[in-house]
């Protein structure tokens, strides 16, 4: 069956390093793959979207690179700050009538002062 | 900036009660959908609707859940009876169509006691 896997790990680094974060997939043929952001007791909030034909995505600190060969994303906050501490998700996507989105467990990244 | 809105926020019901909930997805957002997240999970989708049609509910479970959105623009997801394993995050997000960044409410947290 599919599977998505992000860190299940906590993330801690110090302010101003540069947060990486992973997310592999097995059993399954994205033709996208979103990141979203989501911090306690509310919902996601959409970051990034890479189709399988981009290999890299900026957006202000944030990058995101989407390997099909290795079947793995990978995430970027360059110059990271106490405010990105949250939980970062995964999704992944097929062209088709309905879209539907398969997320990950989610990676908790806490960005010390 | 317009919003998903969701209530309630927070739910607390007894075993074998019926629960809704209610979600207004952002004017002019065709796809709607609702997802259950269960604490250190990520979302997973119960039914997507296009306009008033449901387009997926593979995961809904039939026998006490029930989603609707008669005239294609707000949404109610209905459990009944509710079980103790119903207790998560039930979000709800709205798209401009499949293949798009959703954006998600704030979520009605509900615990079955």
């Amino acid at each position: 069956s599919q599977k998505i896997e992000q860190n299940s790990e906590a993330l801690n680094i110090q302010e101003g390093k540069t947060a990486t974060l992973t997310c592999n997939y097995t059993n399954y043929s994205p033709a996208y793959l979103q990141w979203y952001r989501q911090d306690p007791g509310r919902g996601p909030v959409f970051l990034l979207l890479i189709r399988e034909n981009e290999k890299e995505k900026r957006k202000e600190r944030l990058k995101v690179t989407f390997d099909t060969t290795l079947k793995q994303s990978l995430f970027h906050i360059t110059a990271s700050q106490p405010a990105d501490s949250a939980t970062y998700l995964c999704a992944l996507g097929r062209s088709s009538n309905t879209g539907k989105l398969i997320f990950g467990q989610g990676t908790t990244l806490q960005v010390k002062p | 900036e317009a919003e998903v809105a969701q209530s309630p926020r927070y739910k607390i019901t007894e075993k074998s009660q019926a629960v809704a909930f209610w979600c207004d997805p952002i004017s002019g957002h065709a796809t709607l959908y609702w997802y259950r997240q269960i604490l250190g999970q990520g979302p997973e989708l119960l039914v997507q609707f296009q306009d008033e049609s449901v387009v997926d509910d593979s995961q809904l479970p039939k026998d006490r859940f029930s989603a609707e959105r008669l005239k294609g623009v707000d949404s109610t997801l209905k459990i009944q009876p509710a079980e103790l394993g119903d207790s998560a995050m039930y979000l709800c997000a709205s798209s401009l169509g499949t293949d798009h960044e959703q954006y998600f409410g704030p979520g009605t947290r509900l615990t079955v006691t």
